[in-house]
């Protein structure tokens, strides 16, 4: 079955600028995540979705950080106001059931150059 | 949060068994340890899960002492395929939403040479 598709692949925008990344979890996927991976790094949590639960917004780096899941399936993260160091692939990720270490289906994830 | 250490990097050979160490020694009573591998432009796979003693898939096998401080993935036979980089995760398995065990760390990069 399809996997967990994320977009755009690729972002370039000027500093100071809006973006909005997409992902389109596995159907039937409950729990939704977003990371954060800068070059040579490891992956850096952001927020969790679990079903109709309030996120967990605990990673987010700053308040110009938000996502939001719609009818508990694609998720958008915004990222206002972009700033340089805010470069990085943005990983999205889902699982079947609850809980935050049940097999996790990461998306092929948006690469965001800020200029 | 319980923290986890690993090697920056690792190298092998071709046809080697390649076992790479993770220590999580404020592992907690309800928490499971995962391993993610991630090829370069890629987001991680899972590969395996324990609880203690040995767990063992088609891909790889992981050994986690008594005392659970610290936990060995294992790797039969390996071969250029398997470079790639290696993350380990300690959290609860059924954490009804937390963040816990959400830290992937840098992992450990491991090369695989001919």
């Amino acid at each position: 079955g399809a996997g967990v598709s994320q977009s755009p692949s690729n972002k370039v925008t000027e500093k100071g600028k809006d973006v909005e990344l997409r992902c389109d979890p596995i159907s039937g996927h409950t729990a939704l995540y977003w990371y954060r991976q800068s070059l040579g790094q490891g992956l850096e949590f952001l927020i969790y979705f679990q079903g109709n639960s309030a996120p967990d917004k605990s990673g987010l780096p700053s308040d110009r950080f938000s996502a939001e899941r719609t009818g508990g399936s694609v998720s958008t993260l915004t990222i206002q106001r972009t700033q340089q160091e805010d470069s990085a692939v943005y990983l999205c990720a889902s699982s079947y059931t609850s809980g935050s270490l049940n097999e996790q289906y990461f998306g092929p994830g948006t690469r965001l150059t800020v200029t | 949060l319980a923290k986890t250490t690993q090697p920056i990097s690792m190298d092998s050979y071709e046809g080697q068994e390649v076992n790479i160490t993770c220590s999580h020694n404020n592992i907690a009573t309800n928490d499971y340890i995962t391993w993610y591998q991630q090829f370069p432009s890629q987001g991680p796979r899972f590969i395996i899960q324990g609880y203690k003693t040995k767990v063992t898939n088609e891909v790889a096998s992981l050994f986690i002492p008594a005392d659970r401080k610290s936990s060995t993935l294992s790797l039969p036979r390996v071969s250029l395929s398997d470079t790639a980089v290696y993350y380990c995760l300690v959290g609860a398995r059924y954490s009804g939403g937390g963040a816990d065990g959400l830290t992937f760390g840098k992992g450990t990069h491991l090369i695989i040479q001919p």
